[in-house]
């Protein structure tokens, strides 16, 4: 089945432990990115990957890191999480670029930081 | 930055009525998009439009797009239950590769 598989769904932490959101595609998708959705605000871009080793910045993306090794795989890195990263973290990836193109989003990870 | 604002934030109507939902962007796009989001999962792709089409219909679901004024209207027919959800619009603009969203309508379908 073609999914975006985002781990974990949910997790607490405390302020300045290092965590990582791991997705994974098996569309063979190129596109891939990163959004948070918090209450009244919409989902804003943290970052996204054009292909392997492309990245570049979203809209917020203060606090994070993320990497793209292989063409399946983008991991959110929060290396000292902080409270106001407290939100919900969508994954999405399409084809190619989304112009054009529909996102597939993952089933979301809930992330409190303590 | 939010690209689209959507309009009215909350929506409630009676089962078999017509739904309709408002976008409006600020700069030129080349394509709008329409998701659904049910109670906080995943966003789901419901409809494209091009920056050159006026008007696309999927089954019950009708999208309008007026690039003169920026703006997008998607119309939901014979309302369901099922069709209580959030709904997204999301502009790629000219200028970047970045899919932008905006803080969403809410819909809710009473029985």
């Amino acid at each position: 089945e073609a999914q975006v598989t985002q781990n974990p769904r949910y997790l607490i932490t405390v302020t300045g432990k290092k965590l990582t959101v791991t997705c994974s595609q098996n569309m063979n998708h190129e596109y891939m990115s990163w959004y948070r959705q918090d209450p009244g605000l919409g989902l804003r871009q943290i970052y996204y990957s054009m292909n392997v080793e492309v990245t570049d910045k979203g809209d917020v993306p203060e606090g994070y890191k993320v990497s793209r090794k292989e063409k399946r795989n983008f991991p959110l890195i929060l290396e000292s999480p902080s409270p106001n990263q407290t939100s919900l973290y969508f994954c999405a990836s399409s084809l190619s670029s989304p112009r054009g193109e529909k996102l597939f989003f993952g089933s979301g990870t809930q992330l409190s930081v303590l | 930055s939010q690209q689209g604002e959507e309009d009215p934030q909350a929506l409630s109507i009676q089962e078999g009525e017509n739904a309709t939902m408002n976008c409006s962007y600020k700069t030129s796009i080349n394509n709008l998009q329409w998701y659904r989001q049910n109670s906080g999962r995943g966003l789901v792709h419901l409809i494209l439009i091009r920056s050159n089409e006026r008007e696309k219909h999927s089954g019950r679901l009708r999208v309008t797009l007026d690039t003169s004024k920026k703006s997008s209207s998607l119309l939901i027919t014979a309302s369901r239950a099922a069709d209580t959800a959030s709904y997204f619009c999301a502009t790629d603009a000219k200028s970047d590769y970045k899919l932008s969203f905006g803080a969403g309508t809410t819909v809710t379908v009473r029985a």
